[in-house]
């Protein structure tokens, strides 16, 4: 039962652009959101999160958003560059389950000169 | 510092032998995870540790065991290897309390069960 749902299997954007990748999920518990990147043959690395309590998180270029009432967040990555191209997890968490993390399948993004 | 380190990086098994995963880290964290990737897949929760002599079972727990016996070393045992345990398999680690959201990852170790 995947309580984190990443969408886009896939994502091509410009360099300079901006790239947004969504993430639903199911779970009404969850109380933090989480991303993380990760390279081919590296372990994932923490990118940005944002708690329940906020809507909106900001860490220069990455940008996250929570819509609580549609279970929804997205990443914003602006401006894209080609050193952003990974694979990026969505994941969430309830504090009350030990900080376990609970992940989406990854949308992999392609950032092109 | 190191990080989180894993031995070994690839593994080939055949079906009912046994193995250990190693994991260390030297950061000083208390909280300690190990997660399955399966292809195409998200991360799946095994088994965790919020300290020494401390686990608890996450999501797929099945065919595996741990061991916490310091802060350091968090190994994963596989017991009688399955086909299904073909996958990549990543230890993290991490502050507890609050920022125990933020997971620091190994690089992983790639097992194929034959």
């Amino acid at each position: 039962d995947q309580q984190v749902k990443q969408n886009s299997p896939s994502l091509s954007v410009q360099e300079g652009r901006i790239s947004i990748l969504n993430c639903d999920y199911t779970n009404s518990m969850f109380d933090y959101f989480l991303w993380y990147k990760k390279y081919p043959a590296e372990g994932p690395t923490f990118l940005i999160s944002i708690s329940s309590i906020k809507d909106k998180n900001e860490d220069g270029r990455f940008t996250v958003f929570l819509n609580k009432s549609a279970k929804h967040l997205s990443l914003h990555i602006v401006p894209s560059q080609p050193g952003d191209s990974a694979v990026y997890f969505c994941a969430a968490s309830n504090s009350n389950s030990g900080y376990a993390l609970n992940f989406g399948k990854g949308t992999s993004l392609l950032v092109t000169p | 510092n190191a990080g989180v380190t894993q031995t070994p990086k690839f593994r080939i098994l055949k079906i009912g032998q046994s193995m250990t995963l190693q994991c260390t880290q030297d950061m000083n964290h208390n909280y300690m995870y190990w997660y399955r990737q399966d292809p195409g897949m998200g991360l799946k929760l095994i088994y965790y540790s919020v300290g020494a002599g401390i686990t608890d079972k996450g999501e797929v727990p099945n065919g595996y065991n741990v061991s916490r016996s310091t802060t350091e070393d968090f190994p994963l045992r596989l017991e009688l290897a399955a086909p299904s345990q073909t996958s990549v398999y990543f230890c993290a680690s991490s502050y507890p309390g609050d920022r125990a959201y933020e997971q620091y990852f190994g690089p992983g170790t790639r097992l194929t069960v034959t």
